[in-house]
């Protein structure tokens, strides 16, 4: 079993769509957990952290279910630029990279 | 912000031959990683540096070598590459008290022939 895993997609929605990702992961003891952002060919960059408390930034909410090991990512009022691969990545040492571990990503496709 | 540059975004190399595939970071950020990145599989720690000279074994870092000669620069390094050796490549790094904040080169396409 992955230690974190991710529904592939791909996701294909229209402009203005609301869209939930799930993100599980296997190691209890994890601390810390991140969505970051690949676009087509770039490199991984970070979206947001995810607090326990769930936190929002703008049209992207984050929120933790630590009770059943998951964390998700909804997009509303989706744009054509929200196109990308999201991935989940979650931190059971949160002192360091190290164990930084990544799911392999759920691709979306923001359609006009 | 730091910047990560690596110095080939393509290569195609044939089985058996030695690849040195080069990232830099310019802010003297004492951590540095390779990943590989497969579909699928997601990004996999191959090695990682936390000073100079200094490198641990990431998840899978059989059939690699790195060298860490100066803060700045870390090199991933296949003595033999083989077609399973086909992947994208990245490096990364992170600022002091942002462990969790990698930032990425715009990663290698590394071909095996």
């Amino acid at each position: 079993r992955k230690e974190v895993e991710q529904d592939p997609g791909p996701f294909n929605v229209p402009e203005g769509a609301t869209v939930a990702f799930n993100c599980t992961y296997s190691n209890s003891a994890s601390q810390s957990f991140f969505w970051y952002r690949q676009d087509c060919r770039k490199e991984p960059k970070l979206l947001m952290s995810v607090y326990s408390s769930g936190n929002e930034d703008g049209r992207f909410t984050a929120q933790l279910n630590r009770a059943s090991q998951y964390i998700s990512l909804l997009i509303r009022d989706s744009k054509l630029s929200d196109s990308a691969t999201y991935l989940c990545v979650v931190n059971y040492h949160s002192g360091s990279a190290r164990q930084l571990t990544f799911g392999s990503g759920t691709q979306l496709t923001v359609l006009p | 912000d730091v910047k990560v540059t690596q110095s080939s975004r393509y290569l195609v190399k044939r089985t058996g031959e030695k690849v040195f595939l080069e990232c830099v970071q310019d802010m003297d950020h004492e951590n540095m990683f390779w990943y590989r990145q497969d579909p699928g599989l997601g990004l996999r720690l191959i090695y990682f540096s936390y000073d100079v000279k200094m490198k641990e074994k990431g998840d899978i870092p059989e059939g690699y070598s790195v060298s860490r000669e100066k803060k700045e620069r870390f090199s991933l390094i296949l003595e033999s590459a083989s077609t399973n050796q086909t992947s994208m490549y990245l490096c990364a790094t992170y600022s002091p008290g942002e462990t969790n904040v990698l930032t990425f080169g715009a990663g290698s396409r590394l071909t095996v022939l």
